[in-house]
């Protein structure tokens, strides 16, 4: 089973509302990611979480908050977010972040709209 | 640095051809792993294949076939007799080293890929 799951698939919200993105996986994987991509564009890579800790924050805004609250679930939170914020979130997860081979199963991804 | 070059931005082709995407890499590690994704219009990344610098042989997994060559960089991907749920837009990607003992994912910039009935 490579599943990762992802909640919302859709979410509208409004430049001064908060909102969380949530994502979990039971693979027993001790990494996961959270991704931004627009259209047209690969993935960006926003955070890391090793073993439940922040191990990567790739310069991402403060209205960015990600959570590890256990090895099985990552949330996003979500404040005073710009139209420009608009994108497809994904989440990913991996055995592990300390190997190059380690192969990233990704969610089906939050479509995001700021208005 | 680490880059990954897909040239072909988008492929259109008639049900049952066979393409092939390409995907060059540049890195100065001596070992590292490369990757196909597969992103159709739902939006999930699915995992197609992974390889690593040692392993230069070519695999097929039924109508997919993957041609990694080190000499000229290259880790192309072919599908044979199309069909249109291929239609999706495939991602190469290259295992960087990223600090502090981890390792992050280089994309190139996808190719979409079109297949028309």
């Amino acid at each position: 089973d490579t599943e990762v799951t992802q909640t919302p698939k859709h979410l509208v919200m409004g430049m001064t509302n908060k909102k969380s993105l949530k994502c979990e996986q039971h693979m027993g994987h001790r990494a996961m990611y959270w991704y931004k991509q627009k259209a047209k564009k690969p993935p960006e890579l926003m955070f890391v979480y090793s073993y439940e800790k922040l191990s990567i924050n790739e310069s991402v805004p403060s209205r960015f908050s990600p959570e590890c609250p256990n090895s099985s679930l990552l949330n996003l939170h979500l404040h005073a977010l710009q139209p420009e914020d608009s994108a497809l979130y994904l989440c990913a997860s991996s055995l592990e972040t300390s190997g190059f081979q380690e192969t990233q199963y990704f969610g089906p991804g939050t479509r995001l709209l700021v208005l | 640095a680490q880059k990954v070059t897909q040239a072909q931005t988008e492929i259109s082709v008639v049900e049952k051809e066979d393409v092939t995407l390409d995907c060059v890499y540049e890195t100065r590690d001596t070992t590292y792993y490369l990757f196909w994704y597969k992103q159709p219009p739902s939006g999930e990344l699915v995992f197609l294949i992974r390889r690593n610098s040692f392993d230069e042989q070519n695999e097929i997994s039924g109508r997919y076939s993957w041609n990694f060559q080190k000499s000229t960089s290259s880790f192309n991907f072919t599908i044979t007799a199309s069909q249109v749920v291929d239609s999706a837009v495939y991602f190469c990607a290259l295992s960087e080293y990223s600090g502090a003992g981890s390792y992050q994912l280089t994309f190139g910039k996808g190719t979409k890929l079109s297949v028309i009935p």
